[in-house]
């Protein structure tokens, strides 16, 4: 199993309140991603890292931001939560970003925002 | 734009028997990469297979095999003698050689398995 952790695992907050999501590694592998998962989307793509301190947006960034100071350590930050932001997220990671490069990925965190 | 499609909300096997999950797909890039991923009740990905679009051969991992149909633009997950474990969602999913490094999944299909 990739060495994966997301931290929580489960939150529940409340509109206008930030959040912070943390993933952590312990593969050394350069890229990172966020992605949520709601019902009858699969999975979308919201920031990923291609580096310490190269991040980019994906496909649905809106109202969040993220961050990366070490290899490890990816952050996805929600900075005034909404209710349509209660979704589960993951975190993935993969070694070099190629074509053929499969992205593993963590538990997941549940996010309710009331 | 990348796209993929599962038309299957839902299937159900018998134990034993073997399933076909369906996962079609659309880009412009010759230059591509499918993958299958299992999510169990748990609610964990597990990656199932890759397969390139530069492959001349069918993936195969275990009891999974990829039927890749380039020119119908399809790519299905082939499940042998299921097991009760093999309930779960599966998502296909794609990359594309150029752009930023986006997975673009389907919407997934449920299979349950029955003794």
């Amino acid at each position: 199993d990739a060495g994966i952790t997301q931290s929580p695992r489960h939150k529940v907050t409340e509109t206008g309140t930030p959040v912070t999501l943390r993933c952590h590694q312990t593969e050394n592998h350069r890229y990172m991603y966020w992605y949520r998962q709601d019902p009858g989307h699969g999975l979308r793509l919201i920031h990923y890292s291609y580096g310490v301190k190269d991040t980019d947006k994906g496909e649905v960034s809106d109202g969040y931001s993220v961050s990366r100071s070490k290899t490890e350590d990816f952050l996805l930050t929600l900075e005034s939560a909404t209710s349509s932001q209660t979704s589960v997220y993951f975190c993935a990671i993969s070694e070099s970003g190629g074509l053929v490069d499969t992205q593993y990925f963590g538990p997941g965190t549940r996010l309710t925002v009331l | 734009a990348q796209k993929i499609t599962q038309t299957q909300p839902g299937m159900f096997v018998q134990e034993k028997e073997a399933v076909t999950l369906d996962c079609t797909y659309d880009t412009s890039d010759p230059s591509y990469g499918l993958f299958w991923y299992k999510q169990p009740s748990s609610g964990e990905m597990i990656f199932l297979i890759y397969q390139g679009s530069y492959d001349q051969q069918n993936a195969t991992e275990g009891r999974y095999s990829l039927n890749f149909q380039k020119a119908r633009k399809s790519a299905n997950l082939v499940i042998s003698a299921s097991q009760l474990g093999d309930s779960a969602m599966y998502f296909c999913a794609m990359r594309e050689a150029t752009g930023f490094q986006k997975l673009v999944f389907g919407t997934g299909t449920r299979l349950l398995v029955s003794p």
